[in-house]
């Protein structure tokens, strides 16, 4: 079973910010928190992963919360291309990767 | 960057034979990969884990006389889907990994549309 729980749809204004929750309260220490991204019919893309810091790179921000008990990406200027299916997943590095059902934001003009 | 290579993007068989799904990191080696399957409007389902010169570990419920897993190389893994029945149409897809800064990030391929007719 999926580690996280999502909100399962989030709208967001095309250039705001979209901000994609994830609550991961069972989190251990040695996992990490991984976000992908699929659109439709493709295979699903790898945006950033984080242990504990705060992780930012050229696609989105991740923010962790301090307990690791959740956490937010972030992307910064939402773009029509950026509507997909977002998963967020925790694993160690023995693990599976295992998808839950995902947050669905559509970006709109 | 990561890449990883799927093919064939698309394939429609008739119902009883058998389909080979390959897939390649181009620009790493991975002694893991992955099989997903995905039914519309459904999220990915693990497959298989394929490791490289042994044998696949399957999921609860995935037949392995029916998705041969091969993984020969650490560069190439494929998926055969034997015996194929309208039931199999899905979306295959695959992933291999690769460490990056401690931790283990999967790269996926675009996926295989398969139609048993």
């Amino acid at each position: 079973d999926a580690k996280t729980t999502q909100p399962p749809s989030m709208d967001c204004a095309e250039g705001r910010a979209a901000n994609l929750p994830c609550n991961h309260s069972t989190i251990s220490g040695n996992e990490y928190v991984y976000w992908y991204r699929q659109i439709h019919s493709q295979g699903p893309q790898y945006i950033i992963h984080g242990l504990k810091n705060n992780e930012t790179n050229e696609m989105a921000s991740l923010i962790i919360t301090e307990d690791r008990k959740s956490s937010t990406l972030i992307l910064p200027h939402a773009t029509l291309r950026d509507t997909a299916v977002y998963y967020c997943i925790v694993r160690d590095n023995t693990d599976k990767l295992i998808f839950g059902t995902g947050t669905r934001l559509q970006v709109f003009p | 960057g990561a890449v990883v290579s799927q093919h064939p993007s698309r394939v429609i068989c008739k119902s009883g034979t058998s389909v080979k799904i390959e897939c390649r990191s181009l620009d790493f080696q991975a002694t893991t990969m992955f099989w997903y399957r995905q039914f519309p409007k459904q999220s990915l389902m693990l497959m298989a884990t394929s490791n490289e010169g042994s044998k696949a570990t399957y999921e609860q419920g995935v037949e392995k006389d029916k998705f041969l897993i091969n993984h020969a190389s650490l560069t190439l893994s494929t998926l055969t889907v034997t015996s194929a029945h309208p039931e199999d149409s899905s979306f295959y897809i695959c992933s291999a990994e690769k460490r990056t800064g401690g931790a283990n990030v999967l790269t996926f391929g675009a996926g295989s549309r398969l139609t048993v007719l």
